[in-house]
C-alpha cells in the first residue's frame, strides 16, 4: 500500500516551454504533498508544500510564479515549471501524506527528470 | 538554520562485511531523524526512524541508527550487507519541515 505515482519520469523539451508533472497517491487519500527538486550530488530541497483545497506554501527562494502548485483533490497535485529555461533542469520528486503530521510517513514518488534545451 | 551532512558520497563495500554510514545534523533544538532508502529506479522508502524513547532502532531488514544527541549523529550500521542492500541512502531531519543530506551510495560487491 500507500503507493505514489509521479509522470512524467523524464521530459525533454525547449525553452520556453511548460512543463507539468503529476503526482497521484494511488490507494490512499494524501492531505498534504509535498513538491522537492534535487540537484546532482545534492540534498532534496523542500520546494513547496501543498494542502488539498487550498493554496501551496512555498519555500523562501522559490518563485510561486515559476512553479504553479495545483492540490485541487485527495489524490492528484501537479507542478507546472512555467516558460522552463535550462537552468530548471533538475529531478523533481513529490512525497504524499494523508496528513502531514510527524506521525505520518511521506511516501515519495520515483522522480522527474527535466531537460531544458 | 538546520542542516545534515552525509559526509560520503559513495561506501563501496564486500558482501557480508559490516558497514556505517554517517549522518550528523545541526540543530540547537530537538528534531526527528529519519533514514530514506532509494533503490534503483524506484521512490524514497522510509528506512528507519526516531522521534523519541530508545535511541537505538531498527529496521526489519537488519539496519539499525542510534541516535546521539551530544554529537548530533545517526549513523546507520548494518552488521552484514547483502547484494540486495546496493541502494542510496538519504538521512532526514525534521525540524517543523524535512532537511535532507545528499545521500550515500553503498555498492555492495560480490
Amino acid at each position: 500500500g500507500a503507493v505514489v505515482s509521479q509522470h512524467p519520469s523524464r521530459v525533454i523539451c525547449k525553452s520556453g516551454t511548460s512543463v507539468k508533472i503529476e503526482c497521484r497517491s494511488l490507494d490512499f487519500q494524501a492531505t498534504t504533498m509535498f513538491w522537492y527538486r534535487q540537484f546532482p550530488k545534492q540534498s532534496l530541497m523542500l520546494m513547496a508544500t501543498s494542502n488539498e483545497g487550498s493554496k501551496a506554501t512555498y519555500e523562501q527562494g522559490v518563485e510561486k510564479d515559476k512553479f504553479l502548485i495545483n492540490h485541487a483533490s485527495l489524490t492528484l497535485s501537479t507542478l507546472t515549471v512555467t516558460s522552463a529555461h535550462p537552468e530548471d533542469s533538475s529531478f523533481y520528486i513529490c512525497s504524499a501524506s494523508r496528513t502531514g503530521g510527524m506521525d505520518q510517513p511521506q511516501h515519495f514518488g520515483d522522480g522527474t527528470r527535466l531537460s531544458i534545451l | 538554520a538546520q542542516s545534515v551532512t552525509q559526509l560520503d558520497s559513495q561506501v563501496p563495500v564486500f558482501e557480508e562485511a559490516p558497514v556505517e554510514l554517517r549522518c550528523n545534523y545541526s540543530s540547537s533544538v530537538s528534531v526527528y531523524l529519519f533514514w530514506y532508502v532509494q533503490y534503483p529506479n524506484q521512490g524514497l522508502q522510509l528506512l528507519l526512524k526516531y522521534l523519541s524513547g530508545s535511541t537505538l532502532v531498527e529496521s526489519i531488514n537488519g539496519f539499525e541508527a542510534e541516535f546521539n544527541k551530544s554529537q548530533t549523529s545517526f549513523h546507520l550500521r548494518k552488521p552484514s550487507v547483502h547484494i540486495s542492500d546496493t541502494a542510496e541512502y538519504f538521512c532526514a531531519v525534521h525540524f517543523n519541515k524535512f532537511y535532507f543530506g545528499s545521500g550515500t551510495k553503498l555498492n555492495v560487491k560480490p
